[in-house]
């Protein structure tokens, strides 16, 4: 069955500084990923994917997320954390035939 | 904005009651997924809807149950409501029938509330 780990419950980071969220996931197939953020009392927002090509996905606000196949990991990055960037960040991956399964989310915290 | 619409944003019930969330997806969206998010269980997909007919279905208990309506809106039926049923309740929705390329677009959510 697939899985999804965010093995951070919480990411602290001050202002100005790089920000990385893990994720590593276990899927039969092809993964499909997804990076989505929730911010308090608002549905989840898409950030960004992965389906195939450059392991390197680029999505809103800044976010960027590296694909390692080796690794099974699709950590989430900015190069300067914001204080509004302070929200519960999901992964989710999915094959061709499954679902989205979703992580238990990590809250990211960036402190001025 | 998403696009997704949800109502009520609030329930609160009683124990052994029944409800019913209602979902518009995004316009020109077929696919509609309900999710449900806890505490202890995080964001749990319940069952999806592709144009009328059930696509798949997760972890959704016999006591629930969900349809989508010609105009392809959605509702949730929860019934003998439990205290342990008390969470969120997300609907997306998107244009890809397997989800697969398109990433789904959710809505704001109903958080229901069983005492």
């Amino acid at each position: 069955a697939q899985s999804v780990a965010q093995p951070e419950d919480q990411v602290n980071v001050a202002e100005g500084n790089p920000l990385t969220v893990k994720c590593t996931y276990s899927v039969s197939g092809n993964p499909y990923l997804f990076w989505y953020v929730q911010y308090p009392n608002r549905g989840l927002q898409f950030l960004l994917k992965y389906i195939t090509g450059d392991n390197l996905v680029k999505g809103s606000y800044g976010f960027e997320a590296e694909f390692n196949k080796s690794q099974t990991s699709f950590h989430l990055k900015k190069p300067s954390a914001l204080v509004s960037d302070s929200a519960l960040y999901f992964c989710a991956v999915r094959d061709r035939r499954t679902p989205l399964v979703f992580g238990k989310g990590t809250r990211l915290s960036v402190i001025a | 904005d998403s696009g997704v619409t949800q109502t009520p944003k609030h329930l609160i019930t009683a124990t052994g009651q029944r409800v019913t969330l209602r979902c518009s997806p995004r316009s020109g969206d077929l696919s509609v997924y309900w999710y449900q998010q806890s505490l202890d269980q995080g964001l749990q997909f319940l069952i999806q809807y592709y144009n009328g007919e059930e696509r798949a279905k997760g972890n959704i208990l016999e006591r629930f149950s969900a349809q989508q309506f010609p105009d392809l809106h959605s509702e949730l039926n929860l019934s003998s409501l439990e205290l342990g049923d008390s969470a969120l309740y997300f609907c997306a929705s998107s244009g890809d029938p397997s989800g697969v390329r398109y990433e789904q677009f959710f809505g704001p959510g109903t958080r229901l509330t069983v005492l």
